[in-house]
């Protein structure tokens, strides 16, 4: 099995911050990493793909970066509506998800 | 606008069964595979099954070890988890995905997702 490990577990951010969120691999995943955020009660929601790719419809703040073993989602710009659980995901062999970063208010 | 909507969850006794079932919409359902992902408080985030487009080649997590089976209907656009055997352990939010992708597929649409409780 692909363990996946976050950090941080939780962030603390203020609106118009610069956050990362780190995932890493226990082997290499080449670029086969999504992203994904929830919200209370939501199901969650693709960010990214592919390592980097943009999902459509997703505000430009966010990016991610990374292969083999080591990944980051930054968010340039924190806005209101950013504040949430933050999941990566391995798809390169099955799937296994990180543990989740919160992000809060500071 | 793409939608997948599930239903079927509820309380069941350890032992007992529960068919869920995924509604999708807003897309031609034949070019997407299609899969179940549950999430608890103690395991996070699971992947459980995945089905190919016509329903030819279905694809489990080791851990299941036979008690769920995943299945479609093309022809009404909806995806199927039948889950036997239920244990506490098996107490969660189930919700069904779209899968996309070439060489290998992630999740673009996700349902609401759809509780299941196991007690006595």
């Amino acid at each position: 099995d692909i363990q996946m490990t976050q950090s941080p577990s939780t962030l603390s951010a203020s609106v118009g911050d610069r956050v990362t969120i780190t995932c890493r691999a226990s082997q290499s995943i080449s670029t086969w990493l999504a992203w994904y955020q929830q919200k209370p009660g939501k199901a969650p929601k693709l960010l990214i793909y592919e390592a980097s790719s943009l999902e459509s419809g997703i505000p430009s703040r966010f990016s991610g970066s990374g292969s083999g073993t080591e990944f980051t989602l930054t968010i340039s710009s924190l806005q209101p509506d950013d504040f949430a659980t933050y999941y990566c995901q391995q798809y390169h062999y099955y799937y296994s998800f990180g543990q989740g970063t919160k992000l809060e208010i500071k | 606008e793409v939608q997948l909507v599930e239903s079927g969850g509820g309380l069941v006794l350890p032992g007992g069964s529960l068919r869920l079932s995924c509604a999708a919409s807003g897309f031609t359902f034949t070019n997407y595979w299609m899969s179940w992902v549950r999430q608890s408080p103690g395991k996070g985030l699971e992947w459980l099954a995945n089905i190919k487009r016509d329903g030819s080649e279905q694809y489990y997590v080791d851990s299941l070890r036979g008690r769920f089976t995943i299945s479609r209907d093309n022809a009404k656009n909806a995806v199927f988890l039948q889950l036997n055997s239920l244990r506490a352990e098996d107490t969660a939010v189930y919700y069904c995905a779209r899968g996309i992708g070439i060489y290998t597929i992630y999740f673009d649409s996700w349902g609401q997702g759809t509780l299941v409780t196991v007690s006595s």
